[in-house]
């Protein structure tokens, strides 16, 4: 078993949708929490991070932890066509080098 | 100007052969990082060093060796290249100061062996 689990997709949705992207962790020692944006042929982009439970909202983004059930979401409001792209989302322990784990990784579609 | 940059940006060439990538980052950071992306798009993370000393290695074949001559800089050499060592290689760093870790991307490295 990953240590992150996120669903591939693909995930097409219409243009000003609410898209919701998720993963789940398995270790509770995991600190902080952080989604990338990797555009095709491109290095990823840090969108938001987040540490412990609760919500960060940043623009049309919104990244939300659950730390009981270990589960980290990325909300994205009026989608559009620029934010078609693979979401990673990545977990953190602190010290030891700051070793990111990512997620496989959504390949979301915004289409027109 | 680009924050972190790595040459080249793509690299063919046969097994065998011994090939190093580059990695500069003028950001100032303490803390740079090597990853792989395999072709499923899977990121795992390789090498980390702070301020030129290695602080985690991986489960990498020794053919991988990293060397930062400087605090900016993080080389990737590979020896005896294999069919599977294709993939794209990602350089990255963070600031040590931050408590997050979090870490900025290069744009890659596209590697091919044939």
């Amino acid at each position: 078993q990953k240590e992150v689990e996120q669903d591939p997709g693909p995930l097409s949705v219409p243009e000003g949708a609410i898209v919701s992207l998720n993963c789940t962790y398995s270790n509770s020692a995991f600190q902080y929490f952080m989604w990338y944006r990797q555009y095709s042929r491109k290095g990823p982009e840090l969108l938001m991070y987040t540490y412990s439970s609760g919500n960060k909202e940043d623009g049309r983004f919104t990244a939300q932890v659950d730390k009981s059930s270990k589960y980290i979401s990325l909300f994205i409001r009026d989608s559009q066509p620029s934010d078609s792209a693979t979401y990673l989302c990545a977990t953190i322990l602190t010290g030891g080098g700051n070793k990111l784990t990512f997620g496989t990784g959504t390949q979301l579609k915004v289409e027109l | 100007d680009t924050a972190v940059s790595q040459t080249p940006k793509y690299l063919v060439t046969q097994m065998g052969n011994d090939k190093s990538i580059k990695c500069e980052q003028n950001l100032g950071h303490d803390t740079m990082y090597w990853y792989k992306q395999d072709s499923k798009k899977f990121l795992k993370i390789m090498f980390s060093y702070n301020n030129k000393e290695l602080i985690i290695n991986e489960t990498v074949p020794n053919r991988f060796s990293p060397k930062s001559p400087d605090k900016a800089h993080l080389n990737l050499h590979i020896n005896s290249l294999e069919l599977g060592d294709s993939a794209v290689y990602f350089c990255a760093s963070s600031p040590r100061a931050s408590p997050s870790g979090e870490q900025y991307f290069g744009p890659g490295t596209r590697l091919t062996v044939t």
